[in-house]
């Protein structure tokens, strides 16, 4: 079976210090990935998704950037984080191509606090 | 584009009591439909799904939600809701050709009372 898996959990990270997001799936290939972030009040923000290694595609200008180094890791980064940064970020994957599996799976996200 | 609308923020309801919780969206193309749950701190889980065929699709905790392409709807509904229904909802869409985008309301937080 597929899983997600998303690390940290919690962050606590200065103004100004870079960061790095891993997630990573298991069980499927050439998945699309994924990353999200959710602040109060706003949703599910779409900020990055890949159909494949190297092919990002940013939906929201903004401080952080995406990687697809290999077919089923996906990283979010930030070369200086801001306050506006802090949020739950939450890692997903689907299915490309059938009608079968459509939905998207998340992984269990990582909280991050900028201070 | 898609979008996704979520009008109410948060909902209270009683104990076994009735709930809906409303959706609606706007594409110039066909989508498949979504709700999902997310518990605190969590990521999020499929509740259910609309693809094709019958607009009434349900799931295995008791939840039914029914699309409605004339209103431009999926509105989620449970005819009488527990303690542990207390979560957030989410509404999504993605077009069912391939640009594999999935777009989320802004969410609804169901809180069931005693």
């Amino acid at each position: 079976s597929q899983t997600i898996h998303q690390w940290p959990a919690t962050l606590v990270q200065p103004v100004g210090s870079p960061l790095s997001l891993e997630c990573t799936v298991e069980g499927t290939s050439n998945p699309n990935l994924y990353w999200y972030r959710q602040a109060a009040g706003r949703g599910l923000q779409l900020l990055f998704y890949s159909v494949g290694i190297g092919q990002i595609s940013s939906e929201v200008p903004q401080n952080l950037s995406a990687s697809r180094p290999q077919d089923r890791q996906f990283i979010l980064s930030s070369k200086k984080l801001l306050l506006s940064d802090s949020g739950f970020y939450l890692c997903a994957w689907s299915v490309q191509g059938g009608r079968g599996n459509t939905e998207a799976f998340f992984g269990q996200g990582t909280r991050l606090t900028v201070v | 584009a898609q979008s996704v609308t979520q009008l109410d923020s948060q909902v209270p309801v009683f104990e076994e009591a009735p709930v809906e919780l409303r959706c609606n969206y706007s594409s110039s193309v066909s989508v498949y439909l979504f709700w999902y749950v997310q518990y605190p701190n969590q990521g999020l889980q499929l509740l259910l799904k609309y693809l094709s065929g019958s607009t009434l699709v349900e799931s295995i905790n008791g939840f039914e939600a029914e699309f409605n392409k004339s209103q431009t709807s999926f509105h989620l509904r449970k005819p009488s809701v527990h303690i542990s229904d207390t979560a957030e909802y989410f509404c999504a869409v993605r077009d069912t050709s391939g640009t594999y985008k999935y777009i989320f309301g802004t969410g609804t937080r169901l809180k069931v009372l005693a």
